[in-house]
């Protein structure tokens, strides 16, 4: 069972425009959420994160929001640009002691010039 | 910092054939984590150590799946007997601690078992 979900695939979008990218979760216990980017033949990169008692979190033209009550995050960027082209990886782990990391499947995400 | 290293890179190899990806953790780091990667799962987490002890082991599909950690700055994931529902890439991944937000990944294995 799939405890982080991105369920479309893949985005394209139009260089300088924005990409959104969505992200839900099931575990109510999650309250560290994270952003991974991948290139092709390199492991996954961390972009940016956000703790549960924020909404927001910004670094740049990076933006994660997180709305608690729907179990939904979302990773904006502003404006894309063709250097954004990669996969993005959601995560999210819980305050145990132990705890790990959870991965959604990824989102392909294609910034045409 | 060389960052994580991994080898090898790519490793073709015969279905019921011993493999054995290697890891090399940033100096420094406590935790090191065993992902794979599949089109139809995602990124897995498979096992992770702290302080060169295994904490989690759930994700490890199989007993035919083993990992050790002799020491801070090496691991190694074994899959005997390899089949080819094993053919991913598999990456290694590094932490100064366990509940830490940056995770550091290797490059990689991509693995085929014909």
């Amino acid at each position: 069972d799939q405890q982080v979900k991105q369920n479309s695939p893949s985005l394209s979008v139009q260089e300088g425009r924005i990409s959104i990218l969505n992200c839900d979760y099931t575990n109510s216990m999650f309250d560290y959420f994270l952003w991974y980017k991948k290139y092709p033949a390199e492991g996954p990169t961390f972009l940016i994160s956000i703790s549960s008692i924020k909404d927001k979190n910004e670094d740049g033209r990076f933006t994660v929001f997180l709305n608690k009550s729907a179990k939904h995050l979302s990773l904006h960027i502003v404006p894309s640009q063709p250097g954004d082209s990669a996969v993005y990886f959601c995560a999210a782990s819980d305050t145990g002691a132990n705890s790990k990391l959870t991965f959604g499947k990824g989102i392909t995400l294609s910034v045409r010039p | 910092d060389a960052g994580v290293i991994q080898s090898p890179r790519h490793e073709v190899t015969e279905m019921g054939q011993e493999v054995t990806l290697r890891c090399k953790p940033i100096s420094g780091h406590n935790s090191l984590f065993w992902y794979r990667q599949t089109m139809m799962r995602g990124l897995e987490l498979l096992i992770y150590f702290n302080n060169n002890v295994p904490i989690d082991d759930s994700g490890m599909p199989e007993d035919r799946f083993s990992a050790k950690m002799p020491n801070a700055s090496f691991s190694t994931l074994k899959i005997q007997p390899s089949e080819p529902r094993d053919s991913a890439v598999y990456f290694c991944a590094s932490s100064r601690q366990l509940r830490t937000d940056t995770q550091y990944f290797g490059p990689g294995t991509r693995l085929t078992v014909l």
